[in-house]
């Protein structure tokens, strides 16, 4: 059975970071683009990141350029989110996703709060 | 980026009734699109891919169809399990972008 389970959400102050981790099983995780796509409370969907199998080719969403980075580790079956400068509108659920065409999953999500 | 606009942004429908969604992409992206179903504090589960095609084990009372600009999501006989809201999205180009999403309640 496939499994995506995030950690690492909290409460941090604006310009704080945070750092989302994602484990991975029932799968063989290295063979799979792996995704971030966040949620504001009470809002829509927006997809943050995305990073290939072997990490060599990365994407984000201009939001967050240059202050989140994905990252993955296939020995470990984990994804990652290095988030700094947190903004308030960072405020969101954070799920980490294995979306192909034929298939999706989707962990549980992960609450970011930004805020003072 | 691609924006998406989805219309109505909620509605009341009945059980038995027959309910279509609208998605409209900024641009064209061939039938690059997927519909997703997301049930609150859930993570979202998608219906529809290429614009048409129903993902494996999604109830056939689901369609999906269009392509360029335009595209419509339609629940042939609505049940009490299809209230929730539902989004489209493109992967045509990047970033992937999501309609703002329609919320489909009981009348």
């Amino acid at each position: 059975e496939v499994q995506l389970v995030e950690s690492g959400g909290g409460l941090v102050q604006p310009g704080g970071s945070l750092r989302l981790s994602c484990a991975a099983s029932g799968f063989t995780f290295s063979s799979y683009w792996m995704s971030w796509v966040r949620q504001a409370p009470g809002k829509g969907l927006e997809w943050v990141a995305n990073i290939k199998q072997d990490g060599s080719e990365k994407y984000y969403v201009d939001s967050v350029k240059g202050r989140f980075t994905i990252s993955r580790d296939n020995a470990k079956n984990s994804l990652y989110l290095q988030m700094n400068s947190l903004r308030a509108e960072d405020t969101a659920v954070y799920y980490c996703a294995r979306i192909v065409t034929t298939e999706d999953y989707w962990g549980q999500g992960t609450l970011v709060t930004v805020s003072s | 980026d691609i924006q998406m606009t989805q219309s109505p942004s909620s509605l009341s429908a009945s059980v038995g009734d027959r309910v279509t969604i609208t998605c409209r992409a900024s641009q064209g992206i061939s039938n690059y699109l997927a519909w997703f179903q997301q049930k609150p504090g859930k993570a979202p589960k998608s219906l529809i891919y290429a614009a048409s095609s129903l993902q494996s084990g999604v109830p056939s009372k689901f369609s999906g169809s269009g392509s360029g600009t335009d595209f419509t999501l339609t629940i042939s006989s609505l049940q009490p399990e299809d209230f929730a809201t539902y989004y489209c999205q493109q992967y045509n180009s990047y970033p992937p972008t999501f309609g703002p999403g329609t919320k489909v309640d009981i009348k």
